[in-house]
């Protein structure tokens, strides 16, 4: 079946650093990924919608310079967390679903647990 | 009010047991229905669709209530590895994409 694989799956780091988070499709193609964020006990939320070869679309409340999204390729976006502190530690998570298959549900990458000292 | 609502739980059920868990959502125009299992710590898993006829995965049953705006999941003769919080999810077009809702959750705890 399709895979979607995320990495890093873990990341603890200084507050101020940029962290990049990767969601590649392994075998099929995306026009569109997406990205969520989960804090404990709480929902997944999503954050932006990649698009291949154009802007990110964000949600409402999420600051596109501080997520800073590309999607290069039919199957790699990224996700820089730039200047990251404490607040932005989370659970990331991207999905994909083929392309063209709109009806299909998504599948997840295993997630990067981001943790800000 | 939350788009996706669903009762935290957690259930404690012994093995065997039948529980029921259930989802109201808000949008009446979400157009896709899913239950995700999500472990500690990992990645939600799609468990099942769930359409307005009901639909039977082994000892799973969905049902969709669209006028209601209820979504129920039943699981039958729960086993240990039953243990997940099961994720209520639906799907609003917006934006010029289909977008995942996701509820907070419902936590199963089965024990022997």
């Amino acid at each position: 079946g399709a895979v979607v694989s995320q990495h890093p799956s873990w990341v603890i780091c200084k507050s101020g650093t940029s962290v990049k988070i990767e969601c590649r499709s392994l075998d099929f193609q995306a026009t569109t990924m997406f990205w969520y964020r989960q804090f404990p006990k709480q929902s997944l939320m999503l954050m932006a919608t990649s698009n291949e070869g154009s802007k990110a679309t964000y949600e409402q409340g999420v600051e596109k310079d501080k997520f800073l999204i590309n999607h290069a390729s039919l199957t790699l976006s990224t996700l820089t967390v730039t200047s990251a502190h404490p607040e932005d530690s989370s659970f990331y998570i991207c999905s994909a679903r083929p392309r063209d298959r709109e009806n299909q549900p998504q599948h997840f990458g295993d997630g990067t647990r981001l943790s800000i000292l | 009010r939350k788009e996706v609502e669903q009762d935290p739980g957690p259930f404690n059920v012994p093995e065997g047991a039948t529980v029921a868990f259930n989802c109201t959502y808000s949008n009446s125009a979400s157009q896709s229905f899913f239950w995700y299992r999500q472990d500690c710590r990992k990645e939600p898993k799609l468990l099942m669709s769930v359409y307005s006829s009901g639909n039977e995965d082994g000892r799973f049953t969905a049902q969709l209530n669209r006028a209601s705006q209820y979504i129920s999941l039943l699981i039958r003769d729960s086993k240990l590895s039953d243990s997940a919080t099961y994720l209520c999810v639906v799907t609003v077009f917006s934006g010029g994409y289909n977008k995942l809702i996701f509820g907070a959750g419902t936590r199963l705890a089965v024990h022997p």
